[in-house]
């Protein structure tokens, strides 16, 4: 166990669909980060949260909206996606964000878009 | 952030056998660290080296750094079938650079 969960494991859902994946951390960390892993394709950064501001965005679609409530919890919520966005979305928190932390990754939310 | 290129990207032995994988990276670095990846346990971080380091070991892993060939090794010993995984290092610049930057990894299978 890393200290992060993350619920659900997996997720099936239709284009026209809105469902939200949930992060937590029990680490007393102050940033948190949402990554997609896609197929063949290399961890792909999508959000970073310090203290719960949004401190990056790398060019995430807006159909993918990150909420940090507090320093413990992140979410991501989903709505009209494609089948391309099918991948394995992970979550991860650091003590800081201000480079060269270690991260801590949670399990995982496998999410299938029909 | 600057990705690490791990070699050999596949490499299979057997349990007992020790496990050599190599990474190789382009930029001054503030430290390197490995991480695993596989179905069972997610992504895993295992060890960091700090750029002032050559050698760190924790358990039956040992990391080398060598920053004037801008390279780094992860050898596992006495390997068992639960090693198998991928496994990937990440070199860090420090300061203002949170993101990790995954490459394709080195895929460890680990026969019994």
């Amino acid at each position: 166990e890393t200290g992060v969960t993350q619920t659900p494991r997996h997720l099936v859902m239709g284009m026209t669909n809105k469902k939200s994946l949930k992060c937590e951390q029990h680490l007393g960390h102050n940033a948190m980060y949402w990554y997609k892993q896609s197929a063949k394709k290399p961890l792909e950064l999508m959000f970073v949260y310090s203290l719960e501001e949004r401190v990056e965005n790398n060019s995430v679609p807006s159909r993918f909206s990150p909420e940090c409530p507090n320093s413990s919890h992140l979410f991501l919520h989903l709505h009209t996606l494609q089948p391309e966005d099918s991948a394995l979305y992970l979550c991860a928190s650091s003590q800081g964000a201000g480079g060269g932390e270690t991260q801590y990754f949670g399990p995982g939310t496998r999410l299938l878009v029909l | 952030s600057q990705q690490g290129e791990e070699d050999p990207q596949a490499l299979s032995i057997q349990e007992g056998e020790n496990a050599t994988m190599n990474c190789s990276y382009k930029t001054s670095i503030n430290n390197l660290q490995w991480y695993r990846q596989n179905s069972g346990r997610g992504l895993v971080h295992l060890i960091l080296i700090r750029s002032n380091e050559r050698e760190k070991h924790s358990g039956r892993l040992r990391v080398t750094l060598d920053t004037s060939k801008k390279s780094s090794s992860l050898l596992i010993t006495a390997s068992r079938a639960a090693d198998t995984a991928s496994y990937f290092c990440v070199p860090q610049r420090g300061a203002g650079s949170y993101q990790l930057t995954f490459g394709k990894g080195t895929k460890l299978s680990v026969i019994p």
